[in-house]
């Protein structure tokens, strides 16, 4: 159980596209749902926090109108890469907090989509 | 403010040798800490988590870690390495269950030589 899927894996795009990369928690409901972002050999640093049905909460510096989240339901939460640019290829990883009390406190990671914008 | 520091970008062990992988964390309240396991272009996997409870914690692949509150540390080990273990460690710290924002380490990459 607890697993997170995201889509697609790996993309590439021109840059000034917009890239809509999608988490989902498969089996079980997440009400929040966390965005990272990490460069290679690097570690994961935390973008954005997202709760279901409200505004996401942006780290300092990143930039809200670049990166759109959207946690439309409890299990599928969407980041929006706007007017992409070679500096915004990266890896990006989404993961899932549980709202079972039993396991509360416990993020589950996806496997991760690779951007290269070109 | 939550933080955590990993001596050792690479470590490199031999098959069947222990490993030892250490981690610190600065925090202002009593923290929850994690191990988390990345193979390459993957996400992550919770190999174990530290929640105040017992503070020698075992988890999966026959990892565990101890809390030393006194040292501040969250060391990681298992008796004896094999070659599935070789990826990057990242040790994770959290304020609390209710706000579940993770701060990582910068990692540690491990290496099993045959």
């Amino acid at each position: 159980g607890a697993v997170v899927s995201q889509h697609p894996s790996w993309v590439i795009c021109k840059s000034g596209t917009s890239v809509k990369i999608e988490c989902r928690s498969l089996d079980f409901q997440a009400t929040t749902m966390f965005w990272y972002r990490q460069f290679p050999k690097q570690s994961l640093m935390l973008m954005a926090t997202s709760n279901e049905g409200s505004k996401a909460t942006y780290e300092q510096g990143v930039e809200k109108d670049k990166f759109l989240i959207n946690h439309a339901s409890l299990t599928l939460s969407t980041l929006t890469v706007t007017s992409a640019h070679p500096e915004d290829s990266s890896f990006y990883i989404c993961s899932a907090r549980e709202g079972v009390a039993v396991r509360v406190g416990t993020q589950y990671f996806g496997p991760g989509t690779r951007l290269t914008v070109l | 403010a939550q933080s955590v520091t990993q001596l050792g970008s690479h470590v490199s062990v031999s098959e069947g040798a222990l490993v030892l992988l250490r981690c610190n964390y600065s925090s202002s309240v009593p923290p929850y800490l994690f191990w988390y396991v990345q193979y390459p272009n993957q996400g992550l996997q919770l190999l174990l988590k530290y929640t105040s409870a017992a503070t020698l914690v075992k988890g999966i692949n026959g990892f565990e870690a101890e809390f030393k509150k006194s040292e501040t540390s969250f060391h990681l080990t298992k008796p004896s390495a094999h070659m599935s273990d070789a990826a990057e460690y990242f040790c994770a710290v959290s304020a609390n269950f209710g706000n579940e924002k993770l701060t990582f380490g910068t990692g540690t990459r491990l290496t099993i030589i045959p």
